[in-house]
Protein backbone atom coordinates (compact mmCIF):
# COMPACT_ATOMS: atom_id res chain seq x y z
CA UNK A 1 0.00 0.00 0.00
CA UNK A 2 1.24 3.49 -0.83
CA UNK A 3 2.12 5.67 2.31
CA UNK A 4 4.58 6.49 4.51
CA UNK A 5 6.32 3.64 6.80
CA UNK A 6 8.07 4.56 9.96
CA UNK A 7 10.27 2.76 12.27
CA UNK A 8 10.80 1.82 14.50
CA UNK A 9 7.04 2.13 16.49
CA UNK A 10 8.45 2.00 19.66
CA UNK A 11 11.81 2.95 21.30
CA UNK A 12 12.82 3.67 25.31
CA UNK A 13 16.32 5.20 24.91
CA UNK A 14 18.76 6.13 28.44
CA UNK A 15 19.87 9.53 28.52
CA UNK A 16 22.32 10.26 26.18
CA UNK A 17 21.96 7.43 23.91
CA UNK A 18 22.05 8.05 20.20
CA UNK A 19 19.57 6.80 17.83
CA UNK A 20 17.57 7.54 14.14
CA UNK A 21 14.29 7.40 13.58
CA UNK A 22 13.64 5.95 9.86
CA UNK A 23 10.73 7.31 7.70
CA UNK A 24 10.30 6.44 3.93
CA UNK A 25 7.56 7.16 1.34
CA UNK A 26 6.75 6.06 -1.87
CA UNK A 27 4.71 8.54 -3.39
CA UNK A 28 7.20 10.56 -5.14
CA UNK A 29 6.34 13.60 -3.01
CA UNK A 30 9.30 15.83 -3.15
CA UNK A 31 8.77 17.42 0.21
CA UNK A 32 9.15 15.60 3.20
CA UNK A 33 8.51 16.88 7.06
CA UNK A 34 9.10 15.39 10.91
CA UNK A 35 6.88 16.67 13.58
CA UNK A 36 7.11 15.86 17.07
CA UNK A 37 3.15 15.50 19.10
CA UNK A 38 3.24 16.05 22.32
CA UNK A 39 0.27 16.22 24.88
CA UNK A 40 -1.54 19.55 25.28
CA UNK A 41 0.70 21.31 22.11
CA UNK A 42 -0.65 19.74 19.30
CA UNK A 43 2.08 18.83 16.30
CA UNK A 44 5.00 21.00 15.89
CA UNK A 45 7.74 20.73 13.14
CA UNK A 46 11.25 19.81 13.71
CA UNK A 47 12.75 19.89 10.51
CA UNK A 48 11.61 19.57 6.34
CA UNK A 49 12.92 18.76 3.31
CA UNK A 50 11.30 20.87 0.04
CA UNK A 51 13.30 18.73 -1.97
CA UNK A 52 16.33 15.90 -2.28
CA UNK A 53 19.30 17.50 -0.83
CA UNK A 54 17.82 20.50 1.36
CA UNK A 55 16.85 20.02 4.66
CA UNK A 56 15.33 22.87 7.10
CA UNK A 57 14.83 23.73 10.74
CA UNK A 58 11.24 23.61 11.48
CA UNK A 59 10.09 25.29 15.04
CA UNK A 60 11.85 22.76 17.18
CA UNK A 61 14.57 21.76 15.83
CA UNK A 62 17.35 21.63 18.80
CA UNK A 63 18.75 18.32 19.49
CA UNK A 64 17.86 16.68 16.25
CA UNK A 65 19.56 16.30 13.21
CA UNK A 66 18.32 14.73 9.67
CA UNK A 67 19.26 13.41 6.47
CA UNK A 68 17.38 13.40 3.51
CA UNK A 69 19.29 10.02 1.85
CA UNK A 70 17.24 10.52 -1.62
CA UNK A 71 13.40 11.12 -2.75
CA UNK A 72 12.24 8.38 -0.85
CA UNK A 73 13.89 8.16 2.70
CA UNK A 74 13.75 11.20 5.00
CA UNK A 75 16.07 10.48 8.68
CA UNK A 76 15.71 11.92 11.91
CA UNK A 77 18.69 11.47 14.70
CA UNK A 78 19.09 12.25 18.40
CA UNK A 79 22.39 12.88 18.89
CA UNK A 80 22.56 12.42 22.53
CA UNK A 81 18.49 11.82 23.82
CA UNK A 82 17.47 13.94 27.01
CA UNK A 83 13.85 13.32 28.79
CA UNK A 84 12.84 16.18 27.30
CA UNK A 85 13.04 14.53 23.71
CA UNK A 86 10.07 12.14 25.06
CA UNK A 87 7.03 12.06 22.33
CA UNK A 88 5.77 10.76 19.42
CA UNK A 89 7.55 11.25 16.49
CA UNK A 90 5.98 11.93 12.75
CA UNK A 91 7.48 11.85 9.59
CA UNK A 92 4.88 13.26 6.89
CA UNK A 93 4.73 13.81 2.69
CA UNK A 94 3.55 15.85 0.64
CA UNK A 95 2.42 17.07 -2.72
CA UNK A 96 -0.07 19.97 -3.57
CA UNK A 97 -2.37 19.80 -1.14
CA UNK A 98 -2.22 16.13 -0.06
CA UNK A 99 -0.31 15.25 3.31
CA UNK A 100 0.19 11.67 4.21
CA UNK A 101 1.51 11.03 7.79
CA UNK A 102 3.49 7.72 9.09
CA UNK A 103 1.74 5.79 12.03
CA UNK A 104 4.32 7.28 14.35
CA UNK A 105 7.27 6.25 16.98
CA UNK A 106 6.64 6.32 20.93
CA UNK A 107 10.02 7.16 21.87
CA UNK A 108 10.71 7.31 25.38
CA UNK A 109 13.95 8.84 27.11
CA UNK A 110 14.79 8.27 30.95
CA UNK B 1 2.82 34.25 10.61
CA UNK B 2 0.13 31.75 11.04
CA UNK B 3 -1.93 30.51 13.43
CA UNK B 4 -4.88 28.20 14.56
CA UNK B 5 -6.74 27.89 17.51
CA UNK B 6 -9.06 25.29 18.85
CA UNK B 7 -10.24 27.06 22.01
CA UNK B 8 -12.24 23.48 23.31
CA UNK B 9 -9.42 20.77 24.81
CA UNK B 10 -12.06 17.99 25.26
CA UNK B 11 -16.14 18.03 23.88
CA UNK B 12 -18.83 15.64 25.24
CA UNK B 13 -21.58 14.54 23.22
CA UNK B 14 -24.38 12.00 23.61
CA UNK B 15 -24.58 9.25 21.05
CA UNK B 16 -26.73 10.68 18.27
CA UNK B 17 -26.58 14.25 19.04
CA UNK B 18 -25.17 16.89 16.43
CA UNK B 19 -21.30 17.51 17.25
CA UNK B 20 -19.54 20.61 16.54
CA UNK B 21 -15.69 21.01 16.73
CA UNK B 22 -14.48 24.67 16.68
CA UNK B 23 -11.32 26.00 15.13
CA UNK B 24 -10.19 29.68 14.64
CA UNK B 25 -7.38 30.55 12.15
CA UNK B 26 -5.01 33.50 11.47
CA UNK B 27 -2.95 33.11 8.42
CA UNK B 28 -1.72 35.52 5.92
CA UNK B 29 -3.48 35.11 2.18
CA UNK B 30 -5.66 32.78 1.21
CA UNK B 31 -6.07 30.29 3.98
CA UNK B 32 -5.82 26.32 3.06
CA UNK B 33 -7.71 24.16 5.98
CA UNK B 34 -7.71 20.98 7.06
CA UNK B 35 -8.97 18.20 9.77
CA UNK B 36 -7.05 15.36 10.94
CA UNK B 37 -8.26 12.56 13.43
CA UNK B 38 -6.09 10.53 15.21
CA UNK B 39 -6.93 7.34 16.96
CA UNK B 40 -5.83 5.97 20.13
CA UNK B 41 -2.20 5.00 19.44
CA UNK B 42 -2.44 5.51 15.85
CA UNK B 43 -1.37 8.35 12.91
CA UNK B 44 -3.18 11.00 11.66
CA UNK B 45 -5.87 10.41 9.45
CA UNK B 46 -7.62 12.77 7.09
CA UNK B 47 -10.76 14.04 7.22
CA UNK B 48 -11.36 16.66 5.16
CA UNK B 49 -10.20 19.73 3.62
CA UNK B 50 -11.05 23.58 2.28
CA UNK B 51 -8.51 24.81 -0.78
CA UNK B 52 -11.18 27.52 -2.80
CA UNK B 53 -14.85 26.89 -4.20
CA UNK B 54 -18.04 26.03 -1.76
CA UNK B 55 -17.81 26.91 2.32
CA UNK B 56 -19.18 23.86 2.98
CA UNK B 57 -16.72 21.01 2.73
CA UNK B 58 -17.50 17.18 3.28
CA UNK B 59 -15.24 14.48 4.33
CA UNK B 60 -14.73 11.10 5.47
CA UNK B 61 -17.11 9.42 7.92
CA UNK B 62 -19.52 11.91 7.77
CA UNK B 63 -17.88 14.87 8.77
CA UNK B 64 -18.16 18.19 6.95
CA UNK B 65 -16.73 21.70 7.90
CA UNK B 66 -17.89 25.33 7.11
CA UNK B 67 -15.32 28.04 6.01
CA UNK B 68 -16.51 30.85 7.21
CA UNK B 69 -13.92 34.23 5.98
CA UNK B 70 -15.84 36.89 8.11
CA UNK B 71 -15.43 34.74 11.57
CA UNK B 72 -11.92 33.45 9.97
CA UNK B 73 -13.36 29.53 11.50
CA UNK B 74 -13.58 26.12 10.13
CA UNK B 75 -15.38 24.27 12.70
CA UNK B 76 -16.16 20.47 11.90
CA UNK B 77 -19.82 19.50 12.62
CA UNK B 78 -21.48 16.06 12.18
CA UNK B 79 -25.44 15.51 12.66
CA UNK B 80 -24.94 12.40 14.89
CA UNK B 81 -22.50 11.49 16.39
CA UNK B 82 -21.38 8.04 16.95
CA UNK B 83 -19.29 6.16 20.00
CA UNK B 84 -16.72 5.30 17.06
CA UNK B 85 -15.76 9.23 16.57
CA UNK B 86 -14.31 9.36 20.41
CA UNK B 87 -10.69 10.70 19.42
CA UNK B 88 -8.35 13.51 18.98
CA UNK B 89 -9.20 16.30 16.26
CA UNK B 90 -6.83 18.33 14.89
CA UNK B 91 -7.02 21.45 12.73
CA UNK B 92 -4.26 22.87 10.59
CA UNK B 93 -3.34 25.25 8.21
CA UNK B 94 -0.81 25.05 5.31
CA UNK B 95 2.16 27.52 6.22
CA UNK B 96 1.73 29.81 2.72
CA UNK B 97 5.59 30.13 2.40
CA UNK B 98 8.87 28.47 3.13
CA UNK B 99 8.45 24.94 4.30
CA UNK B 100 4.58 24.86 3.11
CA UNK B 101 4.00 22.55 6.16
CA UNK B 102 0.70 22.25 8.01
CA UNK B 103 0.65 24.24 11.68
CA UNK B 104 -1.67 22.49 13.80
CA UNK B 105 -3.85 23.69 16.45
CA UNK B 106 -3.61 22.11 20.02
CA UNK B 107 -6.32 19.52 19.25
CA UNK B 108 -10.10 18.38 20.89
CA UNK B 109 -10.26 15.21 22.46
CA UNK B 110 -14.11 13.77 21.94
CA UNK B 111 -15.40 12.34 23.60
CA UNK B 112 -19.27 10.54 22.57
CA UNK B 113 -21.21 9.15 25.48
CA UNK B 114 -23.27 6.16 24.90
Amino acid sequence: NAGVTQTPKFQVLKTGQSMTLQCAQDMNHNSMYWYRQDPGMGLRLIYYSASEGTTDKGEVPNGYNVSRLNKREFSLRLESAAPSQTSVYFCASHRDFGYTFGSGTRLTVV
Amino acid sequence: AQSVAQPEDQVNVAEGNPLTVKCTYSVSGNPYLFWYVQYPNRGLQFLLKYITGDNLVKGSYGFEAEFNKSQTSFHLKKPSALVSDSALYFCAVRVVWGANNLFFGTGTRLTVIP
